[in-house]
């Protein structure tokens, strides 16, 4: 069965500081990955997506996130955080043929002005 | 297009009574996904649908929850009776089946049972 972990339960952050969010995944195969965010109060809104290829991937607002295999991670970046990023980050992954997404517990970032 | 649309936002009911919450998929997704978060446990799968069938109720916690799909576009989860530990948000998600793993997260349903 598949699983994810991601490390840091809460990160802080100084605005315009980069910013990387840990994400390990247990998967027999290749795994399908995502990296969710959730502001107070809202549902999860997805950042970006890997099913295959590139292995470096953009998503929305300005976010990138790079699958390494033999690290089994997919860890999430930005270069420049706004004081509007500070939300919940999920990391998620599903199998290929399976629509069952597992969740991480989340990674709460907090933004120093 | 408008997004997962769910009711109540809030919910706030006693021991016992019966909780029925709502949730309107996106137009032209066939798969819908129930989920509850908590501080303890995180974001759980309940149950999802194909084309309006149970595919996987592995998550649902036991009989005093279930869950219906009326029609294509429309879903509800009911728990009968309802105690405080299920006090929780309550998720529902919309897909495509077969076309491609994204889900589209509804605002939630906020759950207090005292």
């Amino acid at each position: 069965a598949q699983s994810v972990t991601q490390p840091d339960i809460h990160i802080t952050v100084s605005e315009g500081a980069s910013l990387e969010l840990r994400c390990n995944y247990s998967y027999g195969a290749t795994p399908y990955l995502f990296w969710y965010v959730q502001s107070p109060g809202q549902g999860l809104q997805l950042l970006l997506k890997y099913f295959s290829g590139d292995t470096l991937v953009q998503g929305i607002k300005g976010f990138e996130a790079e699958f390494k295999r033999s690290q089994s991670s997919f860890n999430l970046r930005k270069p420049s955080v706004h004081w509007s990023d500070a939300a919940e980050y999920f990391c998620a992954v599903g199998g290929e043929g399976a629509q069952k997404l597992v969740f991480g517990q989340g990674t709460r970032l907090t933004i120093n002005p | 297009d408008a997004g997962v649309i769910q009711s109540p936002r809030h919910e706030v009911t006693e021991m016992g009574q019966e909780v029925t919450l709502r949730c309107k998929l996106i137009s032209g997704h066939n798969s819908l996904f129930w989920y509850r978060q908590t501080m303890m446990r995180g974001l759980e799968l309940l149950i999802y649908f194909n084309n309006n069938v149970p595919i996987d109720d592995s998550g649902m916690p036991e009989d005093r929850f279930s869950a219906k799909m009326p029609n294509a576009s429309f879903s509800t989860l009911k728990i009968q009776p309802s105690e405080p530990r299920d006090s929780a948000v309550y998720f529902c998600a919309s897909g495509r089946a077969g076309m491609s793993y994204e889900q589209y997260f509804g605002p939630g349903t906020r759950l207090t049972v005292t």
